[in-house]
């Protein structure tokens, strides 16, 4: 069966400090990835999403990147934390295009980021 | 844009019944799924729909009108575990990319 794991749950960092959030998927090939972040009483707000190795689409321009070094692996990443890049973030995986069928997305169990 | 509206807040009594509506923009309609969320936590399926008309899984149905843009959630004899947020998402074009609506918050209150 697919797994996906996501590290680290919370996190605590101050204002100006890198990040790096990790997201992996098991018992799966080529799955498309999607990092999602959500503020406090808000929906989700899509970031960027892979459909391959180092294959990155941005939603939103900001001081977030993402990185793809392998299939099934999806890296969250800024160089200097803003305040208000404070929130909940999720990674997402749903199988290929082709094996679409009624899969909806398969969420991590999000990591708490709180900028200070 | 892809709006998806749905109500922010709702209030039920527990064993009640609850409809959470969602409507969304019609064009590259490609499928609608409802997601639950408790505090804290990460979305949880609940729900696919994507040919007109009701789907039921125990106490949660949802339905779907591809013409009017519609869908809503219906929860029956609501328990106090039911208090979350749920989410509205709609599938686009080709791509398996899910558009989420805001969410709307239920609280079952005793």
């Amino acid at each position: 069966s697919q797994t996906i794991h996501q590290w680290p749950a919370t996190l605590v960092q101050p204002v100006g400090s890198p990040l790096s959030l990790e997201c992996t998927v098991e018992g799966t090939s080529n799955p498309n990835l999607y990092w999602y972040r959500q503020a406090a009483g808000r929906g989700l707000q899509l970031l960027f999403y892979s459909v391959g190795i180092g294959q990155i689409s941005s939603e939103v321009p900001q001081n977030l990147s993402a990185s793809r070094p392998q299939d099934r692996q999806f890296i969250l990443s800024s160089k200097k934390l803003l305040l208000s890049d404070s929130g909940f973030y999720l990674c997402a995986w749903t199988p290929p295009v082709r094996d679409r069928g009624d899969y909806g997305y398969t969420f991590g169990s999000g990591t708490r980021l709180t900028v200070v | 844009g892809q709006n998806i509206d749905q109500p922010t807040e709702m209030t039920a009594t527990e064993g009640a019944i609850v409809q959470i509506n969602c409507t969304y923009q019609t064009s590259g309609f490609n499928g609608l799924f409802w997601y639950q969320q408790h505090a804290g936590e990460a979305p949880t399926f609940l729900s696919y729909n994507v040919l007109d008309g009701l789907e039921e899984k125990g106490r949660f149905s949802s339905f779907l009108s591809r013409s009017k843009g519609y869908s809503y959630l219906l929860l029956k004899e609501l328990q106090m575990k039911d208090s979350a947020s749920y989410l509205c998402a709609v599938r686009f074009g080709a791509g398996n990319m899910l558009t989420f609506g805001g969410g709307t918050r239920l609280m079952v209150k005793p």
